[in-house]
């Protein structure tokens, strides 16, 4: 069964750079008819979208992000990393990967999503 | 981006009662709509796809509808286990985007 689990640092300082890995068991994360996508949720609010892999390894990332924000895949190790630079305490969330279903009937839901990892910004 | 904007923000029911939550669009979205349910310290899972696909596993009491622009999540009968926030999410464009979220509690 497929799992996704994200690791990160917990505590960022203002203006460094966060980084996340998910890590993908019980599938490859380069398998056709899938996408990732990183989604956030900062204290008390609704979901944000951040980005998405594609299984052919490009990226599309959020207009409000985009100057900060580089997702990449390791397909060796079965992982994609988010990369946040510059970081805010704005940026201060719970951070998600979730698999993105990539099939006409699917319609991009996200149907396998980690447990989520803290990330605060503070100094 | 399309936005997507979810009524009412919170709402209080029985158990037993018949609960909708609605999804606007702010274009056409087809039915690039979908349905999550979170619970307190937990990440969201998937309810409903395409506008109306039951996720595997989910109870039979959620169902959702709609086309275009408007959409709606019904609870056939609310259970206390589904004391959650419920959110829409669009993926017809990039960015995907989602609603604020419905808090649905017990009264």
């Amino acid at each position: 069964q497929l799992q996704v689990q994200e690791v990160g640092p917990g505590l960022v300082k203002p203006s460094e750079t966060l980084s996340l890995i998910c890590n993908v068991s019980g599938g490859s994360i380069s398998s056709n008819g899938q996408y990732w996508d990183w989604i956030r949720q900062p204290p008390g609010k609704g979901l944000e979208y951040i980005g998405t892999l594609y299984h052919d390894g490009s990226s599309y990332y959020s207009p409000s992000l985009w100057s900060r924000l580089t997702i990449s895949a390791d397909t060796s190790k079965n992982q994609m990393t988010l990369k946040l630079g510059s970081v805010t305490a704005a940026d201060t969330a719970v951070y998600y990967c979730a698999r993105r279903l990539a099939t006409p009937l699917g319609a991009g839901a996200l149907d396998i999503w980690g447990q989520g990892t803290t990330v605060s910004v503070s100094s | 981006d399309i936005q997507v904007t979810q009524s009412p923000s919170s709402l209080s029911a029985s158990v037993g009662d018949r609960v909708t939550i609605s999804c606007r669009a702010s274009h056409n979205i087809s039915t690039f709509l979908n349905w999550y349910q979170q619970k307190p310290g937990k990440a969201p899972d998937l309810l409903i796809y395409a506008a109306s696909s039951l996720q595997s596993g989910v109870p039979s009491r959620f169902s959702g509808s709609g086309s275009g622009t408007d959409f709606t999540l019904t609870i056939s009968r609310l259970q206390r286990e589904d004391i959650a926030t419920y959110s829409c999410h669009q993926t017809y464009s990039n960015p995907p985007t989602f609603g604020g979220g419905t808090t649905v509690e017990i009264k």
